[in-house]
């Protein structure tokens, strides 16, 4: 099915260890974005890539690393996670000339303890 | 800066009631989202709002949007359970980037 792929689903880090979240998306989109949802807080951008080879810092970038691998992928990268980052990371791509919306992933849980 | 505010943030209500929820943004902009996120789950697109004066229907829910006010509303008529989520506005930010900046959300619980 066409869509938003995210991996893993579930991680549980310890303070100071690093790991990649990966996203992949089908549909041929230009822009893609990492969001952290947190209780009460709606969702902030992380970073996003407007296009292939471009990235950007969003509203929270502190802490997290990006590589738009080609356009298909967007990664992100916790160097040395910390509890702050405990969250729900949702990956989405776009295509928002067409009028359109975001498609969003099925999210990552994260835990860091 | 993009601010993007919902009220309610929670809203209870009974079946069979209408209510209505507001999504305020603070710059212009000419399109406003609105999507419903069930509990564990991902976002499901709803709504897409182009234009002052679009108005949107999809079964008991109803989304309008004047930019002039800086203002969309979510309509919710004969509330039924399955309605019970978390509803998002977000809106674009402008310029090239193609930014959505998000509401915090509102949680609606529809009871019995």
């Amino acid at each position: 099915n066409a869509g938003v792929t995210q991996t893993p689903k579930f991680q549980v880090l310890k303070t100071g260890q690093s790991m990649t979240l990966q996203c992949a998306q089908d549909m041929n989109h230009n822009s893609m974005y990492w969001y952290r949802q947190d209780p009460g807080m709606g969702l902030r951008l992380i970073y996003y890539s407007a296009s292939e080879g471009t990235t950007d810092k969003g509203e929270v970038p502190n802490g997290y690393n990006v590589s738009r691998l080609n356009k298909r992928e967007f990664s992100l990268r916790l160097e040395s996670a910390a509890p702050s980052q405990t969250s729900v990371y949702f990956c989405a791509s776009s295509a928002i000339t067409e009028g359109y919306g975001y498609t969003f992933g099925s999210g990552t849980r994260l835990t860091v303890v | 800066e993009l601010k993007v505010e919902q009220n309610p943030l929670f809203l209870s209500m009974q079946e069979g009631k209408n209510y209505t929820i507001y999504c305020n943004y603070s710059t212009t902009s000419d399109r406003l989202y609105w999507y419903r996120q069930d509990p564990g789950k991902s976002l499901e697109s709803l709504f897409v709002l182009l234009s002052n004066g679009a108005v949107k229907q999809e079964g008991r829910l109803m989304a309008s949007l004047d930019t002039k006010a800086r203002l969309s509303t979510l309509h919710i008529t004969a509330a039924v359970h399955d309605l019970s989520a978390t509803y998002f506005c977000a809106v674009i930010s402008g310029g090239s980037n193609y930014k959505l900046t998000f509401g915090k959300g509102t949680l609606l619980t529809v009871n019995p």
